[in-house]
């Protein structure tokens, strides 16, 4: 199984652009690089998926090099309401897949006035 | 679209009680998981369940916790009895089918259980 590493903590300032790398050396083809996100007292939520390359929605920007050994979750312009914990996965695409989702123990994100 | 919807909210049991959880997944989806949420640590997979029958239970405490999945919509999820180390957020989770890369999991906002 992909284990993924990501840092335990870090802290930003509103209006910075907050990236959190993650490193899955372990990765196998047919595994997705999925971000989740959870506030206090609530259960993780959905961010942003992707395979290779570039993916941006509305919300952030995840980009994976070419070895897909790593990749680094993007939030433009943090805002307070961003503080949170940011959980890195990967998990199996395909019908095969009958994996589910394993969680670390995630980046504990700050964000400060 | 309506969420996955939990009960109870919160929990206060002495250890040797039982107890039991309850969770609707989101209407449609085939797959329903159980997750434990120690304080500070990530959500631990307790079992996955596709329609009514389980996929994956391997780190499930068979002595004292049990799930089902009757009809394939709601589970419950059940201790008994209940130690000081399952204080903790019980989480419930569904998606469409397993084999999704990781997306449209939705979860709910858990049950927190504290023994003492």
């Amino acid at each position: 199984l992909a284990k993924t590493t990501q840092p335990i903590s870090m802290d930003s300032y509103e209006g910075q652009e907050v990236n959190i790398t993650c490193s899955h050396n372990n990765i196998a083809t047919n595994d997705y690089i999925t971000w989740y996100q959870q506030f206090p007292s609530q259960g993780p939520r959905f961010i942003i998926q992707g395979y290779k390359t570039k993916v941006t929605n509305e919300v952030a920007s995840l980009f994976i090099p070419a070895d897909r050994k790593s990749s680094t979750l993007s939030l433009p312009r943090v805002s307070l309401s961003d503080t949170a914990v940011y959980y890195c996965l990967v998990a199996e695409l395909g019908d095969t897949g009958r994996r589910a989702l394993t969680f670390g123990s995630g980046t504990r994100l700050q964000v400060q006035p | 679209e309506a969420g996955v919807a939990q009960s109870p909210r919160y929990k206060i049991i002495e250890k040797r009680q039982s107890v039991a959880f309850w969770c609707n997944p989101i209407s449609g989806h085939a797959t329903l998981y159980w997750y434990q949420q120690i304080l500070g640590q990530g959500p631990k997979l307790l079992i996955q369940f596709q329609n009514n029958g389980v996929v994956d239970d391997s780190q499930l405490p068979k002595d004292r916790f049990s799930a089902e999945r009757l009809k394939g919509v709601d589970s419950t999820l059940k201790i008994q009895p209940a130690k000081l180390e399952d204080s903790a957020v019980y989480l419930c989770a569904s998606s469409l089918g397993p084999g999704t890369g990781g997306y449209g999991y939705t979860f709910g906002s858990g049950t927190r259980l504290t023994v003492v």
